[in-house]
């Protein structure tokens, strides 16, 4: 079983600040995939990140793959309240595992 | 493209009875995942079909849990009987292949009194 840890639990801010989130595993992950869910709704997928030591941006996302790939990050730039919700990642390998995500509600 | 259609979106119903949870996966997908979404386990993978085939059933909790999936465009999760501590978010998800990015349904918020 590889185990995702997924850290901080929960992430409480105010609009325009700046944040990171954490993705680590006790493995090498062969891709990852970052996805957020809105309350009442399904995961959606953000990013895969397949390289170790890759960057993607998505507007004022940006997305980090480990250089051992086993762990990875997420930072948000000016975080408006649209960004609220659970960020979940998910090795994509084997069993589909995801981590426990981090809920993150940003205030106006 | 509709993507992964859940049906109900929320199920209320009392301790013994029979619960059928419906998922509709986007056309063209071959793989079908079912997950269990509650806040003290967050999203728990209960079974997944990759043709339509069961492949591994190894997180369905116990026996009272079935999964089918007659075609490519229909699947049930079924309990019974269900139990107030079944009581969760139940997710449908597809995706072309077993190791591609999920496309996940609304959900169906599952009640158990």
């Amino acid at each position: 079983t590889q185990l995702l840890e997924q850290s901080p639990q929960f992430l409480s801010i105010q609009e325009g600040e700046n944040l990171t989130v954490y993705c680590n595993s006790s493995s090498v992950f062969s891709s990852l995939q970052w996805y957020r869910q809105e309350p009442g709704e399904g995961p959606v997928l953000l990013v895969t990140v397949v390289t170790g030591g890759e960057v993607k941006k998505l507007k004022r996302l940006t997305f980090q793959f480990g250089d051992a790939r086993k762990d990875s990050s997420l930072h948000i730039t000016a975080a408006q309240p649209g960004d609220t919700g659970l960020y979940l990642c998910d090795n994509n390998f084997n069993k589909f595992y995801f981590g426990s995500g981090t809920k993150l509600n940003v205030k106006p | 493209d509709a993507g992964v259609i859940q049906s109900p979106r929320h199920e209320v119903t009392e301790m013994g009875q029979e619960v059928t949870l419906r998922c509709k996966p986007i056309s063209g997908h071959n793989s079908l995942f079912w997950y269990r979404q509650t806040m003290m386990r967050g999203l728990e993978l209960l079974i997944y079909f990759n043709n339509n085939v069961p492949i591994d059933d190894s997180g369905m909790p116990e026996d009272r849990f079935s999964a089918k999936m007659p075609n490519a465009s229909f699947s049930t999760l079924k309990i019974q009987p269900s139990e107030p501590r079944d009581s969760a978010v139940y997710f449908c998800a597809s995706s072309w292949g077993q190791r591609l990015p999920l496309h996940f349904g609304n959900g169906t918020r599952l009640t158990v009194t």
